[in-house]
């Protein structure tokens, strides 16, 4: 089946360092990769819908200068979260769409996720 | 009003009994409707996904859409210990975006 890569896994940085976090589709082509933010107990957030060869597109509230998107492949998307503070440490989790096209095109297959830390 | 609201539980429910979860939607043109389970610190798996009124089953799942009364529900028969999990259920929201509902804790006890 689909799945999407996520890089790293887990990261510890300090504040007001810059972490990217890669997102990568393995078997399949990915035009459209969305990012997602999730704090404890909390749902998840979606953050932004990133577009290969184009802007991302940031829903409300998000800091597009703070969150950098980069989707330079039809395979490969990256998150940057950029000077980090404690309150940005999350679980980020990126998704794509499988079969776009198919009735199920916005069956999403999410990345096994990214859990920063800002000290 | 939420856009997707389901009730945070906790949800305990005993070993082989049947779980129910329910979700409400605000966005009356929406088409698809899914449910994921989410393990502590793990992403989100598809568990169902619907797209039209009425029943749609898969092993021990049961998807229920009610478009009518912007209402989608999943049931799990013959509960097992590894179903304890946060369930969410997702909305589509125009052509792309999946909004999600806050999650239900469930607890299967043995």
């Amino acid at each position: 089946g689909a799945v999407v890569s996520q890089h790293p896994s887990w990261v510890i940085c300090k504040s007001g360092t810059s972490v990217k976090i890669e997102c990568r589709s393995l078997d399949f082509q990915a035009t459209t990769m969305f990012w997602y933010r999730q704090f404890p107990k909390q749902s998840l957030m979606l953050m932004a819908t990133s577009n290969e060869g184009s802007k991302a597109t940031y829903e409300q509230g998000v800091e597009k200068d703070k969150f950098l998107i980069n989707h330079a492949s039809l395979t490969l998307s990256t998150l940057t979260v950029t000077s980090a503070h404690p309150e940005d440490s999350s679980f980020y989790i990126c998704s794509a769409r499988v079969n776009p096209g198919f009735s199920g095109a916005n069956v999403l297959t999410f990345g096994a996720g990214s859990r920063l830390t800002v000290l | 009003q939420k856009e997707v609201e389901q009730n945070s539980g906790p949800l305990s429910v005993p070993e082989g009994a049947i779980a129910s979860l329910n979700c409400t939607y605000s966005d009356r043109v929406s088409q698809s409707f899914f449910w994921y389970r989410q393990y502590s610190g793990k992403s989100p798996e598809l568990i169902m996904s619907i797209y039209s009124n009425g029943d749609k089953e898969d092993g021990r799942f049961t998807a229920q859409l009610n478009k009518a009364s912007q209402y989608v529900s999943l049931l799990i028969r013959d509960s097992q210990p590894s179903d304890s999990a946060t369930y969410l259920c997702a909305v589509t929201q125009g052509a792309q975006k999946l909004v999600f509902g806050q999650g239900t804790r469930l607890t299967i006890n043995p």
